[in-house]
């Protein structure tokens, strides 16, 4: 499978600053999601990133990626007490079948308002 | 949400029981998935199904038994071998390989009384 492992565990910040996650993988990946889970909730898709793409942008959402280190990361913009949630990566090998789909221990996001 | 409906949402069991979890879905996906999550914790594998009537075992399939009969259902079944069951369950679907998308339902919390 290919697990992420999300950093920092928790991360707490005011309302109004930037939030950075980051994401690391052992094995070469086909694409990199990251989803947002509110508390007691469904995991919500947030952004998927290629093998072939750098950074990507959503909003105040900005994903970038480095296969050569095999990391990414997640960072949330001029952030809201509405941004509190957890933060999952999804590395995916892709191809033909679909095979595991895992997640790491998450980030736990708190931003105080 | 997303066209997958998890029921029930709040689930009591007696020791020595059996529960069985409900997800459907009308997304049409061929694979569902089903994970554990304890709180605090990221999300752990159970089962997942890539094709009605073919299933495997995730990262801690012991003590839980899964069924694909149709497209659009993917029961889960806590059986009393499952010593610690206490937990928020959810399933997922996956439209496609490559780059695409996982759908959740809103989960199942299960407690064992």
């Amino acid at each position: 499978s290919q697990q992420g492992e999300e950093d920092p565990q928790a991360l707490s910040i005011q309302e109004g600053e930037n939030a950075t996650m980051n994401c690391s993988y052992k094995t070469s990946i086909n694409n990199l999601q990251w989803y947002r889970q509110n508390s007691g909730r469904g995991l919500v898709h947030l952004i998927l990133i290629r093998s072939n793409e750098r950074e990507k942008h959503s909003g105040r959402l900005r994903v970038t990626l480095d296969t050569s280190k095999k990391s990414s990361s997640l960072l949330i913009t001029a952030s809201r007490a509405a941004d509190t949630a957890s933060y999952f990566c999804a590395p995916s090998g892709g191809g033909t079948s679909y095979g595991k789909l895992t997640f790491g221990q998450g980030t736990i996001l708190t931003v105080h308002p | 949400d997303g066209g997958i409906t998890q029921s029930p949402k709040y689930l009591f069991r007696k020791e020595g029981q059996n529960v069985t979890l409900s997800c459907e879905q009308n997304l049409n996906h061929d694979a569902m998935y089903w994970y554990r999550q304890d709180p605090g914790q990221g999300l752990r594998l159970i089962y997942y199904s890539q094709i009605v009537n073919d299933f495997q075992k995730g990262d801690i399939a012991e003590g839980y038994s899964v069924s694909r009969e149709k497209k659009e259902s993917f029961p889960l079944t806590v059986t009393s071998a499952q010593k610690n069951p206490t937990a928020f369950y959810l399933c997922a679907t996956l439209g496609r390989t490559g780059n695409t998308e996982a759908f959740f339902g809103q989960g199942t919390r299960l407690t064992v009384v």
